[in-house]
């Protein structure tokens, strides 16, 4: 069983740019969760996905847009990148009804904006 | 607001002392209540969850104690290890699987 598998592992962009991570779900999993987590802090949910539709958001501007795939694998979007969106993102699997186990987290992306 | 207040920010432990964490929760809608454990450029990991129907939960060296009526819990490490160093964080959510609200997480040096 694999589990959470994010890419790129880290990445540099400059501000104003647009950036694209990518996550692979744990087998199994059919929902995906985004989060970012600033340094030092906790995670702030961004949000999930479910049968490739949207559901439900966090306190995130419409600039962080996110897509599922029928096989469950997720990419997260984020344009005109602000400094302040410096942070690790992580990707979270987890099953949409029944799991007793919550989420798998992946290792995360860590990006930069210069 | 949904918020969950984690205490303290940081701690340290001699090896085979017990370390406690404490989370405090608002939102009555909260149902499952988990503790993540995270090193260093890795992602969090599961350690222990808990549902209010219970007080207490253990596995292994890990306990966490419930208290609905306060809408309190914590997290005790018994036997506090070296290798238990590593942030911790508290979360809750409606159910296993929704949007999980952390913690402002506790940095564990656990000293040998």
């Amino acid at each position: 069983e694999t589990g959470v598998t994010q890419s790129p592992t880290h990445l540099i962009k400059t501000r104003g740019q647009q950036v694209t991570l990518r996550c692979s779900s744990q087998s199994g999993h059919n929902t995906v969760s985004w989060y970012q987590q600033a340094l030092g802090q906790g995670p702030q949910f961004i949000f999930q996905y479910y049968r490739e539709e949207e559901n439900g958001r966090g306190n995130f501007p419409p600039r962080f847009s996110g897509l599922q795939f029928p096989n469950y694998s997720s990419e997260l979007n984020v344009n005109a990148l602000e400094l302040d969106d410096s942070a690790l993102y992580l990707c979270a699997s987890s099953l949409r009804q029944g799991s007793r186990d919550g989420y798998t987290f992946g290792s995360g992306t860590r990006l930069t904006v210069v | 607001q949904q918020q969950v207040k984690q205490s303290p920010q940081s701690l340290i432990v001699q090896k085979g002392g017990i370390s406690i964490i404490n989370c405090a929760y608002e939102n009555t809608a909260f149902d499952y209540f988990p503790w993540y454990q995270q090193f260093p450029g890795k992602g969090p990991a599961l350690l222990i969850a808990i549902r209010p129907d219970v007080s207490e939960k253990k596995e292994g060296r890990f306990t966490i104690s419930f208290n609905k009526s306060a809408k309190q819990f914590s997290l005790h490490i018994m036997d506090s290890q070296p290798g238990d160093s590593a942030t911790y964080f508290c979360a809750a959510s409606p159910w296993a699987g929704n949007m999980l609200t952390f913690g402002g997480g506790t940095r564990l040096m656990v000293k040998p």
